[in-house]
């Protein structure tokens, strides 16, 4: 059974489109993620969810927005790509906010290409 | 300068070598410390995770966390082939998360 599951596993598209990645949990956890993971194996976290709501927001630029509409479900829209948003966009979940955050189960990642 | 810092290797050591992966860390109020491994092409996966200071065992995995010169090391004794990936040290304080990263491993059979 997978944990965390992101659709689709790669994405090619063109400047300008806009695109979605979904990701579901079937670990009950409380808190979903998103990380963009860049060409330097550099992971950085994007959003956090708990419940549905929304408690981080990094300096994203809005063209990306988050939608949890479950807390089995949370997903990645962006807008008008463009080719710095070239990377791999990994979803993960987690038991809790605080406490169980740092057991972190990862996604196996959307490959995001952008021409 | 980055929160967490790692040396991206890659480290190349001969099967049954014991390898030592360092981080450091600027911010003191980091409360917990994760190694992740991460195989190409996959999702990081979850290794070990420690609380404050102090060393923790799982097989052949110890992880260490000096809070006072701000390190954290993961130790792979008889490393494997299969141990081969890019791991990852994380740092974490309530909502923050904070991730090296990644130094690569390839262990020569």
């Amino acid at each position: 059974d997978t944990a965390v599951s992101q659709t689709p596993k790669y994405l090619v598209t063109q400047m300008g489109n806009d695109k979605s990645i979904k990701c579901e949990q079937n670990l009950g956890h409380d808190t979903m993620y998103w990380y963009k993971q860049d060409s330097k194996k550099f992971l950085k976290i994007m959003f956090s969810y708990n419940n549905k709501e929304l408690i981080i927001n990094e300096t994203v630029p809005n063209r990306f927005s988050p939608k949890s509409p479950d807390k089995a479900h949370l997903n990645l829209h962006i807008n008008s790509l463009e080719l710095g948003d070239s990377a791999v966009y990994f979803c993960a979940s987690s038991r809790g906010e605080n406490r169980g955050a740092y057991e972190q189960y990862f996604g196996p990642g959307t490959r995001l290409t952008v021409t | 300068q980055k929160e967490v810092e790692q040396d991206p290797g890659p480290l190349s050591v001969p099967e049954g070598a014991i390898v030592s992966l360092n981080c450091t860390y600027s911010n003191s109020a980091f409360q917990y410390f994760m190694w992740y491994r991460q195989y190409s092409r996959k999702g990081p996966e979850l290794l070990m995770y420690t609380y404050s200071s102090g060393n923790k065992e799982d097989g052949r995995f110890t992880a260490q966390v000096d809070k006072s010169s701000k390190y954290i090391s993961l130790f792979i004794r008889d490393s494997q082939p299969s141990d081969s990936a890019t791991y990852l040290c994380a740092c974490h304080n309530f909502n923050k998360f904070y991730f090296g990263s990644g130094t690569k491993l390839n262990v020569k059979p």
